[in-house]
């Protein structure tokens, strides 16, 4: 079964960190890039970062740049972002979303969330 | 960077089309035509239905169409049904390996 599934997400003091994991099944992993988006409870979606297919580079929005941190490890088929320095507007449920003929995301996960709270 | 424009809300009633606009700038909607539409249900993950503008992805139903004209793209759905009732968001590439979306638009279907 082609899908994305994101874990790690749970309540977390500012400024403290946190990681999340995508685990990927179904397709190869390792062709293509992977994005990260969240959604503040009853608000938008929000581009956060990006890693490319092999890892060599990542791309993160302002509102993150950093304090976020992707990598991945593809012999795992696994996707990580770690959260730094957390703030009460990250908290979010975050999905990770494969990219597609580059400027697309066709497989979301069901994303996981995050609430930053003390 | 502020997210693209697109309004609150939008209904119609069954059978009816609506229209969803998305407004950016020379600098991501403007730029380029890599254009994009996501449908979210309540609960749910988005779901791809519009890419390049105005193509759709397989098994995406051709009662949905975009299109776009200078810094404003648009998402029309046709034939209303009460499945199609959802948020709709509309998102571009913006540059430097960055992207944004829109401030996502409510459709009720009467």
């Amino acid at each position: 079964q082609v899908q994305l599934v994101e874990s790690g997400g749970g309540v977390v003091q500012p400024g403290k960190s946190l990681r999340l994991s995508c685990a990927a099944s179904g397709f190869t992993f390792s062709n293509y890039a992977i994005h990260w988006v969240r959604q503040a409870p009853g608000k938008g979606l929000e581009w956060v970062a990006v890693i490319s297919d092999d890892g060599t580079n990542k791309y993160y929005a302002d509102s993150v740049k950093g304090r976020f941190t992707l990598s991945r490890d593809n012999s795992k088929n696994t996707l990580f972002l770690q959260m730094n320095s957390l703030r009460a507007e990250d908290t979010a449920v975050y999905y990770c979303a494969r990219e597609w003929t580059y400027w697309y995301f066709d497989l979301w996960g069901r994303g996981t969330l995050v609430t930053v709270s003390s | 960077q502020s997210a693209l424009t697109q309004p609150a809300s939008v209904s119609g009633s069954p059978g009816q089309s609506i229209t969803i606009s998305c407004t950016g700038t020379s600098s991501d909607v403007g730029s380029n035509n890599f254009v994009s539409w996501y449908q979210q249900h309540p609960g749910k993950a988005p779901k791809l239905m519009i890419y390049e503008g105005s193509k759709r992805p397989s098994g995406v139903s051709n009662r949905f169409s975009g299109s776009k004209t200078g810094n404003t793209a648009s998402l029309t759905i046709s034939g209303l049904q009460a499945e199609d009732e959802a948020d709709y968001y509309c998102c571009s590439f913006a540059g430097s390996s960055t992207w944004i979306f829109g401030g996502g638009t409510k459709l009720t279907v009467l």
